[in-house]
């Protein structure tokens, strides 16, 4: 089955305990992205990556890494979280930037 | 400033009424995309339009995009009450310095009432 997965799929941390959510797909998709969802903001993009070793800053990228060493995993790192990266995360997969995207199951993330 | 903004940002509307949304955009494109979001999970992709379609139907959703006016409209007819949901337009951009940015808006938080 064709499909983004996320793990884990709800955590809670404390500040400064570094952290790293994995996503994985498996559909050979090139284009891989981190979003953050919290109410009344939106969706915004963290980070994206266009292929494997490839990766670019999106909107809010601030306190956050990634890397793309393989295709089908692109993990999102907290390295020294904070509460106000408490929030709601998804990862997403496509062929391409503007193809159509598959999203993750979500991650909700709280920092205490 | 959004690549995406989506409005009205809440409609409110009974079952078997259609529901209009509506989404602009700044920056040239090759298509747009629109998805629904159910509370608390994954965004799923709903319908496609390319830059050169001006109307396209997937069952009961409708989907235009003015290119010059760098608009599009979500419709979606006889609407459900399983219809309930958060819908979001994405536009990638078509080249550019942010070209592999994909950003989406608010949405349109939809509420169908029985």
């Amino acid at each position: 089955e064709a499909q983004v997965t996320q793990n884990p799929r709800y955590l809670i941390t404390v500040t400064g305990k570094k952290l790293t959510v994995t996503c994985s797909q498996n559909m050979n998709h090139e284009y891989m992205s981190w979003y953050r969802q919290d109410p009344g903001l939106g969706l915004r993009q963290i980070y994206y990556s266009m292929n494997v070793e490839v990766t670019d800053k999106g909107d809010v990228p601030e306190g956050y890494k990634v890397s793309r060493k393989e295709k089908r995993n692109f993990p999102l790192i907290l390295e020294s979280p904070s509460p106000n990266q408490t929030s709601l995360y998804f990862c997403a997969s496509s062929w391409k930037v503007d193809t159509s995207q598959y999203f993750g199951p979500g991650t909700r993330l709280t920092v205490l | 400033s959004q690549q995406g903004e989506e409005d009205p940002q809440a409609l409110s509307i009974q079952e078997g009424e259609n529901a209009t949304m509506n989404c602009s955009y700044k920056t040239s494109i090759n298509n747009l995309q629109w998805y629904r979001q159910n509370s608390g999970r994954g965004l799923v992709h709903l319908i496609l339009i390319r830059s050169n379609e001006r109307e396209k139907h997937s069952g009961r959703l409708r989907v235009t995009l003015d290119t010059s006016k760098k608009s599009s409209s979500l419709l979606i007819t006889a609407s459900r009450a399983a219809d309930t949901a958060s819908y979001f337009c994405a536009p990638p951009r078509a080249g550019g310095t942010s070209y592999g940015k994909l950003t989406f808006g608010q949405g349109t938080i939809l509420t169908v009432h029985p």
